[in-house]
């Protein structure tokens, strides 16, 4: 059975860091790519970046670039979201969400997210 | 970025009735390996989105069939044949050929 389980969210000010983390098992996780989406209560689904089965390419949407950086271990089976200067924008759910395919197309299976919290 | 536009965004439907949802991209997803790069989404109440449909028209590993997808280009559609009370939820199209991938606003299916 696929499982992923994310940590890291909590409460942080304006301008903090925080470090999201995804465990993943029931999966061989080398061959898949992986995504982490979010969505911010009561709203709609955002992609916000993606990592290919390697690690060797990475994208983001727009409002993380150069502030996010997505990273994998695949000795962990683990998937990473640094987050830096965070903002109230970035209040929402984070969900981790293993890839269709080996690049970064179709999350298929997805975490039970965790909440991160940007407030002064 | 490519915008992504469903309809209706909100429906109810009758148990063993259909019910279609639309989902209309502001630019092919056809890439050029030949696949269409659309994906069909649920959120159920509570819970995580789960995978649907994958490029257009195939069904995910245990979804029902009942549930069918089809289109082209940049129009797409979401079909059940016959609803059931465990398919309330929101449902999301999704396009990946471009970065940022994109969703759809969502829409709300209810029972009646």
């Amino acid at each position: 059975e696929v499982q992923l389980v994310e940590s890291g969210g909590g409460v942080v000010r304006p301008g903090e860091s925080l470090r999201l983390s995804c465990v993943a098992s029931g999966f061989t996780f080398p061959d898949h790519g992986m995504n982490w989406v979010r969505q911010s209560v009561g709203k709609g689904l955002e992609w916000v970046a993606g990592i290919v089965w390697n690690g060797g390419t990475t994208d983001y949407t727009d409002s993380v670039k150069g502030r996010f950086t997505i990273s994998r271990d695949n000795a962990k089976n683990s998937l990473y979201l640094q987050m830096n200067s965070l903002s109230a924008e970035d209040t929402a759910l984070y969900y981790c969400a293993r890839d269709y395919y080996g690049l970064f197309l179709a999350p298929d299976y997805w975490g039970q997210g965790t909440l991160v919290t940007v407030s002064p | 970025d490519i915008v992504m536009t469903q309809t209706p965004l909100s429906l109810s439907a009758t148990p063993g009735q259909p019910a279609s949802i639309s989902c209309r991209s502001s630019q092919s997803l056809l890439h050029s390996d030949g696949k269409t790069l659309l994906f069909w989404y649920l959120q159920k109440p509570g819970q995580s989105p789960q995978l649907l449909v994958y490029e257009v028209s195939n069904r995910f590993s245990g979804v029902p069939d009942r549930f069918s997808g089809s289109g082209s280009g940049t129009d797409f559609t979401l079909r059940i044949s016959r609803v059931e009370a465990e398919d309330v939820g929101v449902y999301y199209c999704m396009q990946s050929i471009q970065v940022p991938h994109s969703f759809g606003q969502g829409t709300r299916l209810e029972i009646k």
